[in-house]
């Protein structure tokens, strides 16, 4: 079956870029797109179709995808900012999340 | 405003049986593919299942295949997930979610599924 790899934890210091990679065979033929789920609340989408934001989601989030890998950058990161990340990824009429990246901005 | 409100959660034996639904509004729900996507504590995020606007395509996770059924009413905006031969690892918080293109794009707040003996 499909797998989407990320790395379990990212920190970084507030104004920093954060970067979360997501690595899949192939991924870049796909689109990808990414969640923020902070705790006790429900997943919000804020990058479709590899790199597009929807409405109300702030431009220092953006994406790309190519390759085997998705990437999720954060620039000028804030503390609002913290929580898990997921990707996500069509393969074989399946749906396909990564394992999820806490992200600690500290 | 896009709603959609999940219900049906609840504690149930291994075995038993529990029907979720998800009450769609703000939008027109006959016009969107929807999801399920569960969670279970202090885990990730995990599809379940998918089905198509006029419910001619579904998809399954392996993990649930042969034991859960997705249906939905469009008449009644409706969507809903019927679990059967239910499994302790089967515990999670369910969510439906709209369908937008390849993600989804709004979410219920979720309905809590135990099922323990």
């Amino acid at each position: 079956s499909y797998e989407l790899t990320q790395p379990p934890s990212l920190s970084v210091s507030p104004g920093q870029t954060a970067s979360i990679t997501c690595s899949g065979d192939k991924l870049g033929d796909n689109y990808a797109c990414w969640y923020q789920q902070k705790p006790g609340q429900s997943p919000v989408l804020v990058i479709y179709h590899d790199n597009k934001r929807p409405s109300g989601i702030p431009e220092r989030f953006s994406g790309s995808n190519s390759g085997n890998t998705a990437t999720l950058t954060i620039s000028g990161t804030q503390a609002m900012d913290e929580g898990d990340y997921y990707c996500q990824a069509w393969d074989s009429s399946t749906v396909v999340f990564g394992g999820g990246t806490k992200l600690t901005v500290l | 405003e896009v709603q959609l409100v999940e219900s049906g959660g609840g504690l149930v034996k291994p075995g038993g049986s529990l029907r979720l639904s998800c009450a769609a509004s703000g939008f027109t729900f006959s016009s969107y593919s929807m999801n399920w996507v569960r969670q279970a504590p202090g885990k990730g995020l995990e599809w379940v299942s998918s089905i198509s606007t006029s419910s001619s395509y579904i998809y399954y996770a392996d993990s649930v295949k042969g034991r859960f059924t997705i249906s939905r009413d469009n008449a009644k905006n409706s969507l809903y997930l019927q679990m059967n031969s239910l499994r302790v690892e089967d515990t999670a918080v369910y969510y439906c979610a709209r369908e937008l293109g390849t993600a989804s794009d709004y979410w219920g707040q979720g309905t809590l599924v135990t099922v323990s003996s």
